[in-house]
């Protein structure tokens, strides 16, 4: 069976620090996979989105970025963490073979102080 | 443009009783449809979908959705409501510009008192 992973669950980082949140996925090959965040524990945004190794989709500028060093793993970034960085970031996969529903990872909460 | 609508931010029911949560879409032609359900610093869990076939769909839970093509409508519905169903509820449609892609509604806070 298949599952996601993130780490670390939690998160306080200071403003102006880097920022590095991992996903990773076991138990499938090539998944689409997908960072969103979740502001105040209601809608969901869109960050970033790969549908394979190396291959980024972002979906609004940002201080963030993304990057997909292997198949199975998906990791966001920043350079300087801004106080509206803070949030719950959730990654989620997809596969065709699925019919497109997407499986959510347990998220990380980021505070920037 | 396509859209998915959750017209309501808070249902409030009683334990035992029916729960419907509403959701509208705005998508040509046939749409895949999904329920999403989130606990509280929790990642999203799968409910059901909706793809082709019978417009009654089940799924986790005991949960089940009705899709209307009329009325544009994939409602997620219980029949008797538990109190540990108290939690936040997606709808989202397949967006078929970019079918990686799905678009999510706003979200519905379920209140199930007892």
């Amino acid at each position: 069976s298949q599952t996601i992973h993130q780490w670390p669950a939690t998160l306080v980082q200071p403003v102006g620090s880097p920022l590095s949140l991992e996903c990773t996925v076991e138990g499938t090959s090539n998944p689409n996979l997908y960072w969103y965040r979740q502001a105040a524990g209601r809608g969901l945004q869109l960050l970033f989105y790969s549908v394979g190794i190396g291959q980024i989709s972002s979906e609004v500028p940002q201080n963030l970025s993304a990057s997909r060093p292997q198949d199975r793993q998906f990791i966001l970034s920043s350079k300087k963490l801004l106080l509206s960085d803070s949030g719950f970031y959730l990654c989620a996969w997809s596969s065709t073979s699925l019919q497109y529903e997407q499986y959510f990872g347990p998220g990380t909460r980021l505070t920037v102080t | 443009a396509q859209s998915v609508a959750q017209p309501e931010d808070q249902v409030n029911v009683a334990e035992g009783n029916p729960l419907t949560v509403k959701c509208t879409y705005s998508v040509s032609g046939n749409p895949y449809l999904f329920w999403y359900v989130q606990y509280p610093n929790r990642g999203l869990q799968f409910l059901l979908k909706y793809i082709t076939g019978d417009n009654l769909v089940k799924g986790s839970y005991g949960f089940e959705a009705e899709f209307n093509k009329s009325q544009t409508s994939f409602h997620l519905k219980k029949p008797s409501a538990l109190v540990s169903d108290s939690a936040l509820y997606f709808c989202a449609v397949r967006d078929k510009g970019n079918t990686d892609k799905l678009i999510f509604g706003t979200g519905t806070r379920l209140q199930v008192f007892p």
